[in-house]
């Protein structure tokens, strides 16, 4: 299957830092999304995007459509401990691909 | 309800035994997938239907793992003979259409003793 590189696998930041991931892919993807998966729970959609170059917020996340559709970032900004938790990207073809995760927790 | 609902929560079985996994979709949610989370690590694909169409059986790890979906709504996944390496949390997703983004559910997480 199609392999995505995201890092970093795990962050420790301090409350009010900000945070970024990124996933890359040596396929191109028409699709990237973004997932917050928090312990005993499915993952949860953050965002969406659907073109090249695209740039979308949602509150203090921002994430980003790479220009060669082969990869993406998500920032968050002013990080708070409910941001803790495992972050997947996930690019879409016919079929949707994971990346590996990335841990975060936040310290107080 | 409005997600996608997944049951059991938890199951435990003896090594050997069948078991049968149940997702409800989002109502009218076209396409259904599953995927198997293993402790600490990504999700692996499993199966994907679509529609009517045949479904996507590639990403079933061996002969043991089948699912079918009914009525083009609820699917059930089921794994025969279980292996305790068969021990994970097991996630249904669906999505409205081509463009859609998934959904998932809270997963079954299997344990087999």
């Amino acid at each position: 299957g199609q392999q995505l590189n995201q890092s970093p696998q795990s962050m420790f930041i301090q409350e009010g830092e900000d945070v970024s991931m990124n996933c890359t892919s040596s396929s191109i993807f028409n699709t990237w999304l973004w997932y917050k998966q928090d312990p005993g729970e499915g993952p949860v959609l953050l965002i969406a995007l659907y073109k090249a170059g695209e740039l979308t917020s949602n509150g203090r996340l921002t994430a980003q459509f790479g220009i060669t559709r082969k990869d993406s970032f998500l920032n968050i900004s002013a990080s708070i401990p409910s941001d803790v938790g495992i972050y997947f990207c996930a690019g879409q073809l016919n079929q949707f691909y994971f990346g590996t995760g990335t841990s975060l927790t936040v310290i107080p | 309800g409005a997600g996608v609902s997944q049951s059991p929560s938890n199951k435990v079985t003896e090594k050997g035994k069948d078991v049968e996994l149940r997702c409800d979709p989002i109502s009218g949610h076209t396409a259904l997938y599953w995927y198997r989370q293993s402790l600490g690590q990504g999700l692996e694909f499993l199966i994907y239907f679509q529609g009517n169409s045949a479904p996507d059986k590639s990403g079933l790890p061996s002969d043991r793992f089948s699912a079918e979906r009914t009525g083009g709504s609820v699917s059930t996944l089921t794994i025969q003979r279980t292996q305790q390496e068969d021990s994970a949390v097991y996630l249904c997703a669906s999505r409205l259409g081509v463009n859609s983004p998934l959904h998932f559910g809270n997963g079954t997480r299997l344990t087999v003793t």
